[in-house]
């Protein structure tokens, strides 16, 4: 089974300042996914990055990258200019790849507070 | 983009009462599509599988008679609580990858709280 680590439960930005949350996971695929997704206090899940990992170049949306380290199977999320709506849960997940359709893996999460 | 409608967001009942949580893929084929649960700070946790036409997966741990899944059609699948407790008190959520692309992102309802009393 893969497992995904969220090793900080809360982190805390000034707004305008990058911060990075980290995750490891584990597998022995080949074939994966992984993500970053947000979940502010309406619970909703919203996709923030997403990486293959077949795919040497770290993923990059706007003000949101990663760092993705296949062999030290690390997928760190770097937040820049952080905005006061950037405050909310962030989960880190794994998705197998191939044909059928896999559920994702979550980690237990990160609570980003956000200060003026 | 694609659209996952949950209903309802948000349910009380009491305890024994069954409760029924619909999931329905509104411009794309679902058949799949995968349950989850979340309580109070903290992460997803997987609890089923239900595929179109089939019996659905459960994850170990889950009682597949107290938590009833039915994926009757391509665009609908339902998630029934049976004589609920207050510890089934959780807050539920339904996702589904569009079946044309199932390497694509999943896209999820916007959650159900479940409040036993």
């Amino acid at each position: 089974a893969q497992t995904v680590t969220q090793s900080q439960p809360e982190m805390s930005v000034q707004e305008a300042e990058t911060v990075t949350l980290s995750c490891t996971y584990d597998t022995s695929e080949s074939d994966y996914y992984l993500f970053w997704y947000k979940q502010p206090p309406s619970r909703q899940m919203i996709l923030v990055i997403r990486q293959e990992a077949y795919k040497q170049q770290n993923a990059t949306e706007n003000r949101f990258s990663v760092n993705f380290q296949k062999a030290a199977k690390s997928f760190s999320l770097k937040i820049s200019d952080s905005q006061l709506g950037d405050a909310a849960m962030y989960f880190c997940a794994y998705r197998r790849g191939g044909d059928s359709g896999y559920a994702l893996n979550f980690g237990k999460g990160t609570s980003l507070l956000v200060t003026p | 983009g694609a659209v996952v409608s949950q209903h309802p967001s948000w349910v009380i009942c009491k305890s024994g009462t069954s409760v029924k949580i619909e999931c329905r893929s509104l411009d794309f084929q679902a058949t799949t599509m995968f349950w989850y649960r979340q309580f109070p700070k903290q992460s997803l946790m997987l609890m089923a599988t239900s595929n179109e036409g089939s019996k659905a997966t459960y994850e170990q741990g889950v009682e597949k008679d107290k938590f009833l899944i039915n994926h009757a059609s391509l665009t609908l699948s339902t998630l029934t609580v049976t004589s609920a407790h207050p510890e089934d008190s959780s807050f539920y959520i339904c996702s589904a990858p569009p079946s044309f692309s199932y390497n694509s992102p999943l896209h999820f309802g916007n959650g159900t709280r479940l409040t036993v009393t």
